[in-house]
């Protein structure tokens, strides 16, 4: 099956920019998704089909994908926006999706 | 707007078996599919499979398939999940979502609040 391989944890200080990678084989070719998840709660989709943002979704979070690895972006990084991501991609072969094992989000 | 709202917490033990329903209300229940996650501990999202409720038709995760079993209910917009055989590494919070749009794609737009179901003898 397939595979998306995060980063566990990432570190940043306020204001500063953080990336978060998500990593597959040839992961360019699917759509990618990416949630937040803060402690006790459901996720939250961020951003999907690579790079849109649902709607009340700062514009300080942007996605990218390419070749084998897609990436969260999160400009001026506040407080509140650390946090667990998870990426998710569909893989069409299975009919079936799968997530990443997800990045603590640390904001200094 | 889209809610979901999913049964309460469950204690059960080893060798027993579950159902978690998850009631969709304000928008057309056969529309969308149903997805189940889950996430044990501390641990990270793990996809369990889903449901197409105007076919009834399924599609489980590997690592689950032969416990697992998905229904619904149309006539009360409400989806289940049946897991059995359960045992300690199947304690976990159990979600239930829908995609943002019609087909697999486009993201989980919609979550239920989660269901505790907590395994120990």
């Amino acid at each position: 099956s397939y595979v998306l391989t995060q980063t566990p944890s990432v570190s940043v200080a306020p204001g500063q920019t953080a990336r978060i990678t998500c990593g597959g084989d040839n992961i360019g070719s699917k759509s990618v998704h990416w949630y937040q998840q803060k402690p006790g709660q459901a996720p939250v989709l961020v951003i999907y089909y690579d790079s849109d943002r649902p709607s009340g979704i700062p514009e300080r979070f942007s996605g990218s994908n390419s070749g084998n690895t897609a990436t969260l972006t999160i400009s001026g990084v506040e407080a509140g926006d650390e946090a667990d991501y998870y990426c998710q991609v569909w893989d069409s072969s299975s009919d079936q999706s799968v997530f990443g094992g997800g990045t603590k989000l640390t904001v200094l | 707007q889209v809610q979901l709202v999913q049964s309460g917490a469950e204690v059960k033990k080893p060798g027993a078996s579950v159902k978690v329903s998850c009631k969709a209300s304000e928008y057309t229940f056969t529309d969308y599919y149903i997805y189940w996650v889950r996430q044990a501990p501390g641990q990270g999202l793990e996809w369990m499979g889903w449901i197409n409720p105007s076919s009834g038709g399924t599609n489980y995760a590997q690592g689950f398939q032969g416990r697992v079993t998905m229904t619904r209910d149309t006539s009360i917009s409400t989806a289940y999940l049946d897991l059995s055989r359960l045992n300690s590494d199947d304690t976990a919070v159990y979600f239930c979502a829908r995609n943002r749009d019609r087909g697999p794609y486009s993201g989980y737009a919609h979550w239920g609040q989660g269901t505790l179901v907590s395994v120990s003898s």
